[in-house]
């Protein structure tokens, strides 16, 4: 079946512009996670969604980030007035979430790369 | 707060053993997993294991979980080229998310 499926694959914007970044995830996945991963290291958790919940966004570095989702399944990340800093793969996951699919097993999409100029 | 930690990286010859180490500190991680990244590509589950166990063997890989140390390894029987990758290793803490290790590069030479 189709996995977690990630848009644009490539993205180079300038400087304080906006982006959006799209996350399709795996039909009937509850959770829907976003991870960046920048140069040279691992990969930071940013927001966490799980089924009709308020999400958990401990990990958004700033409030240029945000998230939605819309009808509990495809997912938006947005980031406002881009820095250089903000330059990295960002990673859409899900997984089925507390209603099964012990342990929770998170299914990656291919990430979309970000380079702000 | 939660810090998961590794080896930049490993290199070995093609048939030998790998091992890749990892130690992490949140004591209330629930399971353990190992996440193998290829070059251009998304991350794959390659294997997990519970924190009650302390051994879990999978065709060529095998987990060792020392639970008191909070280290967690991954052996790679038999290493074949295609195996070079970067390995991630992860903890479920509360809530749900994972916190990664900065992952080892693998490099198997032929």
């Amino acid at each position: 079946g189709a996995g977690v499926s990630q848009s644009p694959s490539n993205k180079v914007t300038e400087k304080g512009k906006d982006v959006e970044l799209r996350c399709d995830p795996i039909s009937g996945h509850t959770a829907l996670y976003w991870y960046r991963q920048s140069l040279g290291q691992g990969l930071e958790f940013l927001i966490y969604f799980q089924g009709n919940s308020a999400p958990d966004k401990s990990g958004l570095p700033s409030d240029r980030f945000s998230a939605e989702r819309t009808g509990g399944s495809v997912s938006t990340l947005t980031i406002q007035r881009t820095q250089q800093e903000d330059s990295a793969v960002y990673l859409c996951a899900s997984s089925l979430g507390r209603a099964g699919g012990t342990p929770y097993e998170q299914y990656f999409g291919p990430g979309t790369r970000l380079t702000v100029t | 707060g939660e810090d998961v930690e590794q080896s930049l990286f490993l290199s070995v010859r093609e048939g030998d053993s790998s091992v890749i180490n990892c130690t992490y500190t949140d004591s209330s991680s629930t399971y353990l997993y190992w996440y193998k990244q290829e070059p251009g590509a998304g991350l794959q589950l390659l294997t997990y294991i519970f924190s009650n166990m302390d051994m879990k063997q999978d065709q060529r890989l095998t987990v060792l979980l020392n639970k008191k140390d909070k280290h967690l390894s991954l052996r790679i029987a038999d290493t074949q080229t295609g195996d070079s990758a970067i390995y991630f290793c992860a903890e479920k803490v509360p809530g749900n998310m994972l916190t990664f290790g900065g992952g080892t590069r693998l490099m198997v030479k032929p």
